[in-house]
């Protein structure tokens, strides 16, 4: 169980171009999800919140124009970079998670790779 | 604000013996502590989560401890494989609905 996917696995576009990122859970409900992106051999950065019909939280410093966040299901988030730039390149990875009693969990998805020419 | 701290340096060991990664947190102790793998180009994978009453946790080969007065997890890898190379994430929640992440300390296990 607790099986969150994401798409596509990878993404080459050209700048100036926006790109959707899609993340599922696919065996269990979401009301919150999370994006992050990655840089090798670096940690994970939070770059936003996502709950189910209503705004995404951003972190500071995350322009919420450029990354654009629509949690339209408890299954369904995604992440719209829009104008993407090279400095845009990076490894972003999703989240969901999942309340068990009086814990929670984050599942996450596989990750997908963006690369702006 | 709380802060983990991983062994920033890569942990290599030989195949057949104990792995034992540190992660130490300041500030207030959270409820429950987790530990997620995360290979190279791929997303983590959850792993154990032990709660601060919890004073070990167990899964298969991994053993994991939660001292709450060191304000230290240990997460240990009995047997370890070649095939358990990956970098391993200490995580914990903050209170109400931010989980932060540790930077991940390497391990590498030499056949």
């Amino acid at each position: 169980g607790a099986v969150v996917s994401q798409h596509p696995s990878w993404v080459i576009c050209k700048s100036g171009t926006s790109v959707k990122i899609e993340c599922r859970s696919l065996d269990f409900q979401a009301t919150t999800m999370f994006w992050y992106r990655q840089f090798p051999k670096q940690s994970l950065m939070l770059m936003a919140t996502s709950n189910e019909g209503s705004k995404a939280t951003y972190e500071q410093g995350v322009e919420k124009d450029k990354f654009l966040i629509n949690h339209a299901s408890l299954t369904l988030s995604t992440l719209t970079v829009t104008s993407a730039h090279p400095e845009d390149s990076s490894f972003y990875i999703c989240s969901a998670r999942d309340w068990a009693g009086s814990t929670d969990t984050q599942y996450f998805g596989p990750g997908t790779r963006l690369t702006v020419l | 604000s709380q802060k983990i701290e991983q062994n920033s340096e890569a942990l290599n060991i030989q195949e057949g013996k104990t792995a034992t990664l540190t992660c130490n947190y300041t500030n207030y102790s959270p409820a429950y502590l987790q530990w997620y793998r995360q290979d190279p180009g791929r997303g983590p994978v959850f792993l154990l989560l032990i709660r601060e009453n919890e004073k070990e946790k167990r899964k298969e080969r991994l053993k994991v401890t939660f001292d709450t007065t060191l304000k230290q997890s240990l997460f240990h890898i009995t047997a370890s494989q070649p095939a358990d190379s990956a970098t391993y994430l200490c995580a914990l929640n903050t209170g109400g609905f931010k989980t932060i992440f540790g930077a991940g300390t390497r391990l590498f296990v030499k056949a």
